[in-house]
């Protein structure tokens, strides 16, 4: 039982570039989650999924977009990168409830050049 | 303003101390809480939730005051190994996506 993955663990890029980080469940969640994480800003919610094939936008959606075709798997895509977007992208996945807690992925640390 | 505010610290604590945590939320229409530990480049991970009659885990202690809009967390003899960043997470229950607004978080640095 691998929980959450994330891949890849590291990446730079060029502006311009684009680029898929894929996050992988194996707990049956229905609920996925990709936030970014800056210095002193916290973690902001980037886009979300209740469920295979359904998405939505959270606090900071401008830049990416995401597909959940498979329950166990969420993609986060860059068409093309910015130096404003380097950070720390973390996946999380839940399952539905106000007190269930979310799990999350050990994290990809972006770079854009 | 931010929807959910820490004091960043750091807090600087000799072994075997308390400290206390506080985390202000603006939305009225949060319904659960959570403390998050992070150890430097890692993932959060959650440390306990917060319900609105406390709860206690160990050495640590949560409270919620809803009148005043803030959650605490008080941990008991302070070990080395608590340093970490703690962050304070809401959800609101009038939404649908259920995702966590997190503080900033408050570094703890416990020192021997």
């Amino acid at each position: 039982n691998a929980g959450v993955t994330q891949t890849p663990k590291f990446r730079v890029l060029k502006t311009g570039q684009s680029m898929t980080l894929l996050c992988a469940q194996d707990m049956n969640h229905e609920y996925m989650y990709w936030y970014r994480q800056d210095p002193g800003m916290g973690l902001r919610l980037i886009h979300y999924s209740v469920g295979e094939g359904t998405t939505a936008k959270g606090e900071v959606p401008d830049g990416y977009n995401v597909s959940r075709l498979k329950k166990q798997n969420f993609l986060l895509g860059l068409e093309s990168a910015a130096p404003s977007q380097t950070s720390v992208y973390f996946c999380a996945s839940s399952t539905p409830g106000l007190y269930n807690e979310q799990f999350f992925g050990p994290g990809t640390r972006l770079t854009v050049l | 303003r931010k929807e959910v505010e820490q004091d960043p610290g750091p807090f600087n604590v000799p072994e075997g101390a308390t400290v206390a945590f506080n985390c202000t939320y603006s939305n009225s229409a949060s319904q659960s809480f959570f403390w998050y530990r992070q150890d430097c480049r890692k993932e959060p991970k959650l440390l306990m939730s917060v319900y609105s009659s406390g709860n206690e885990d160990g050495r640590f202690t949560a409270q919620l005051n809803r009148a005043s809009q803030y959650i605490s967390l008080l941990i008991r003899d302070s070990k080395l190994s608590d340093s970490a960043t703690y962050l304070c997470a809401v959800k609101a229950g009038d939404t649908g996506r259920r995702a966590l607004t997190f503080g900033s978080g408050t570094r703890l640095q416990v020192q021997p």
